[in-house]
Formats: C-alpha cells, structure tokens, sequence
C-alpha cells in the first residue's frame, strides 16, 4: 500500500528566508508525487507535480521540489518565503494513469512566516 | 474553465436533520472524489466515482453517509441522519484520465457544523 509521511507538523520561518518542507513516501512502483497548498479556508491547489522525467521540478509561486528514488523523498523547497506563502502544505502519492487518481496524502506541514 | 464547483459552502444543521452537499466536476474529468477534512483525521477520502460508478467507498465512515452520481456533471454526499461529529469540511475533487491524469482539482469545500 502506498503512504506519505510529513514529518514536521508546524514550521516557522522568517520572512526572506529559505524553507524545505520533507516529504517521504513508500510505493511498491515508480511513484506519481504532488505538493498542495491549502491557504485558510480555501481548498487545496497543486503547486507541483513529477511523474517521471527531470527529478528537479519547477511549480507555481516559486516553489521547486526534487525527486530523491534512493531516499524515497520528495522534498519542496523555495529560495525565498514570502508572508503569502503561509499555509498548510500536503505531499501526494498517487497511481499510474491505469487507475489515475486515488492519491494518499500526507497529514500536512503548517507554515508560518514571521516578519 | 470553471474549475470544481461545490455547494453550499456553508452549512449549519441540527444534530438528526438531513445533509446534502452537491458537487459539479470539472467538464470532461471522468473521475469524482469525496474527502472529509478534520483536525483530528486530516484529509481522508470517503469514497470516489470512475465514469458515475462508485469504485471505492471504503473510506465511508458508516451506513449514515451515502454518496451519488447521477450523471457526469453531478455529484451529491448525503449524511442521515447527521451528527455532532460529522461536522468537518466535505471537498470533492475531480481528475482526468489523460496524461497528466492524476492531477486531483479541489473544490473549495463546504464547511459542515452540525450542532
């Protein structure tokens, strides 16, 4: 069965500054990996996705994350936060385009910027 | 194009009364999801339909909850009778088949409080 584990609950960053949210998976094949971003009271937007290919992924709002297979980890990164970039984040692993769609996502990352 | 559109966003019900909660996919996605989201529980998907069947409802907590989808472009998840502890936010989502058919497309939720 597939899972996702986020091992950090909360993360407090400053403003400017660099973040890395963890993500670790198990999948029994090559794994499809998503980040999602859910902002208060809103519902949850892809930020990013691989499926096979380059292992560095590019998203929206600046975010980047990178496929490591030997880690089992699929890690989001940003240069630089912003106070907007404050949310909740949630990595998904879903299945292949045979049965597309039954993702499992983690528990979730809460972000706080700090001025 | 509109993306997953669901209603109501809110809802406030007395414990026993009756829940509908009605969802549109986004046109030409032929798979249909229902997750509840809580604090306790996270994100959990209930049950989700390929082409208006139903293919997985084991995530529906009990006999209490019902989900349909009567055509490609509706979708409803009915609690009776409803209960304190189903309050919680409901989001349907949509997916295509085609490559890149996993990505999921969340609606904005509706906000279930049932006192």
């Amino acid at each position: 069965a597939q899972s996702v584990t986020q091992p950090d609950i909360h993360i407090t960053v400053s403003e400017g500054a660099s973040l890395e949210l963890r993500c670790n998976y198990s999948y029994g094949a090559t794994p499809y990996l998503f980040w999602y971003v859910q902002s208060p009271g809103q519902g949850l937007q892809l930020l990013l996705k691989y499926f096979s290919g380059d292992t560095l992924v590019q998203g929206i709002k600046g975010f980047e994350a990178e496929f490591k297979r030997s880690q089992s980890s699929f890690n989001l990164r940003k240069p630089s936060v912003h106070w907007s970039d404050a949310a909740e984040y949630f990595c998904a692993v879903g299945r292949g385009n045979t049965n597309a769609g039954k993702s499992t996502f983690g528990d979730g990352t809460t972000l706080t910027v700090k001025p | 194009d509109a993306g997953v559109i669901q209603s109501p966003r809110h809802e406030v019900t007395e414990m026993g009364q009756e829940v509908t909660l009605r969802c549109k996919p986004i046109s030409g996605h032929d798979y249909l999801f229902w997750y509840r989201q809580t604090m306790m529980r996270g994100l959990e998907l209930l049950i989700y339909f390929n082409n208006n069947v139903p293919i997985d409802d084991s995530g529906m907590p009990e006999d209490r909850f019902s989900a349909k989808m009567p055509n490609a472009s509706f979708s409803t998840l009915k609690i009776q009778p409803s209960e304190p502890r189903d309050s919680a936010v409901y989001f349907c989502a949509s997916s295509g088949r085609g490559w890149p058919g996993n990505t999921i497309y969340f609606g904005e939720g509706s906000w279930l409080t049932v006192v």
